[in-house]
């Protein structure tokens, strides 16, 4: 069965950066697009961005842009999201949830646990 | 980037009785929306995509509606594992993707 395996919690100071990692399992990672997407306490859900784990392009939220980055390792079937100069905004579970089809449809259909990540001084 | 307004913000009813849920775009999204559960500590989870077509697994009582700019998610019967959080979501004009605000959907 599907399952995305998400990193765990991580507190971090204002102005550093944080990588999140997703091990996917299941079935077979390079086939389908991944996505992160993150939700502040008590708030909606926001897109940050895509890896096709294939060639492993991107496409960024315009918000995040020079903040995040997304990369994936094929030979461990996870992916990573990076977000740099970190705020206290910033704090959010942040999930990775992988696409329903074998190609980009941006339609969400497996999602992580999530990983908290918290900005505090 | 398109806005979608969901309406009511809070949706306070008894099991049984019928829940709709509204979700507007603020331009033509044509027919991709989705909409997604989330219970409290869960991530979301697909219930509807392409504005009306069930994920797998969903149960019949979920269905969803409408094209261009307005659309409707109906759960014709609560149950009382439906009492959550839902979500629209547009996958038509990116990036971003972008999500609505979101309805609770609470027990009366």
């Amino acid at each position: 069965q599907v399952q995305l395996v998400q990193s765990g919690a991580e507190v971090k100071k204002p102005g550093a950066s944080v990588k999140v990692s997703c091990k996917a399992s299941g079935y077979t990672f390079t086939n389908f697009y991944m996505h992160w997407v993150r939700q502040a306490p008590g708030q909606g859900l926001e897109w940050m961005g895509v890896i096709n784990p294939t060639g492993g392009s991107t496409t960024y939220a315009q918000r995040f842009h020079g903040r995040v980055t997304m990369t994936r390792d094929t030979s461990t079937s996870t992916v990573y999201v990076d977000l740099s100069s970190l705020r206290s905004d910033d704090t959010a579970v942040y999930y990775c949830a992988r696409d329903r089809n074998t190609y980009d449809s941006r339609i969400f259909d497996y999602w992580g646990r999530g990983t908290l990540v918290t900005v505090s001084s | 980037e398109i806005v979608l307004t969901q309406s009511p913000a809070t949706l306070s009813l008894s099991p049984g009785e019928r829940a709709t849920l509204s979700c507007r775009a603020s331009q033509s999204v044509s027919n991709y929306l989705a909409w997604y559960q989330q219970k409290p500590g869960q991530a979301p989870r697909l219930l509807i995509y392409d504005a009306s077509n069930r994920a797998t697994g969903i149960p019949a009582r979920f269905s969803g509606s409408g094209s261009g700019t307005d659309f409707t998610l109906t759960i014709s019967s609560l149950e009382p594992e439906d009492f959550a959080v839902y979500y629209c979501q547009q996958r038509s004009n990116w990036p971003p993707l972008t999500f609505g605000g979101g309805t609770k959907v609470e027990m009366k």
